[in-house]
């Protein structure tokens, strides 16, 4: 069964420290993104990647990176993690052919920064 | 860029009773829209879409939507509602490449 995973499900991490968050698709999409949910509020998108080895900026990427080796991995980076990225992390991929673009959510990533 | 507002944060029912879950959108080209559910502690799952064609469009477990480019709306609705309908709903609308999520209606569903 086609599917989006994460990894990890969820991650404690220090102010300042680095964080690598992962995403692995087996649906054969060409777009992938991430998303960041905080506590009672909808998502909000960080970066996106229409193909491999590039990535494209979304609505909030200060403070992160993100990379796409292959077509079925996109990660995003927290170089230096501060306080105010505690929040879950979801990885999503799509099809974009004929018009179309229904979103593929992996389980979420739990960050919490101390 | 696309915008899209959910009125009601908080909805509540009793099971059995019919609900309609509120969403307008910004027009800035072509339309695309669409609904995602999310229960506690999962990813967000595809309800339906609406791009062309048909106003009314179906989904699963007895969910419609109906788009109106008069009222800029694309409400939710559902005839009979379950307890495991109790989730968080978000409407969305395609900007060229990618998704703008609303703030989500948070459904509770009382037995």
């Amino acid at each position: 069964e086609a599917a989006v995973t994460q990894s990890p499900r969820s991650k404690v991490a220090v102010t300042g420290g680095k964080v690598t968050l992962s995403c692995h698709q087996t649906n054969n999409h060409d777009y992938m993104y991430w998303y960041r949910q905080d506590t009672g509020h909808g998502l909000r998108l960080i970066h996106y990647s229409y193909v491999a080895d590039s990535t494209e900026k979304g609505d909030i990427p200060d403070g992160y990176k993100a990379s796409r080796p292959s077509q079925e991995n996109f990660s995003l980076i927290l170089e230096l993690a501060s306080l105010s990225q505690t929040a879950v992390y979801f990885c999503a991929s799509s099809w974009t052919g004929g018009g179309q673009n229904t979103l593929y959510f992996g389980a979420g990533t739990r960050l919490s920064v101390l | 860029t696309q915008t899209v507002s959910q009125s009601d944060a908080h909805v509540t029912v009793f099971e059995g009773d019919s609900v309609e879950l509120r969403c307008n959108y910004s027009y800035g080209g072509s339309i695309y829209l669409s609904w995602y559910i999310q229960h506690h502690g999962h990813g967000l799952q595809f309800l339906l879409k609406y791009y062309s064609g048909n106003p009314v469009v179906q989904g699963v477990n007895g969910f419609e939507a109906e788009f109106s480019k008069s009222d800029s709306s694309f409400h939710l609705r559902k005839a009979s509602v379950h307890w495991s309908d109790s989730a968080v709903y978000f409407c969305a609308v395609r900007d060229p490449g990618k998704l703008t999520f609303g703030d989500g209606t948070v459904l509770t569903v009382k037995p």
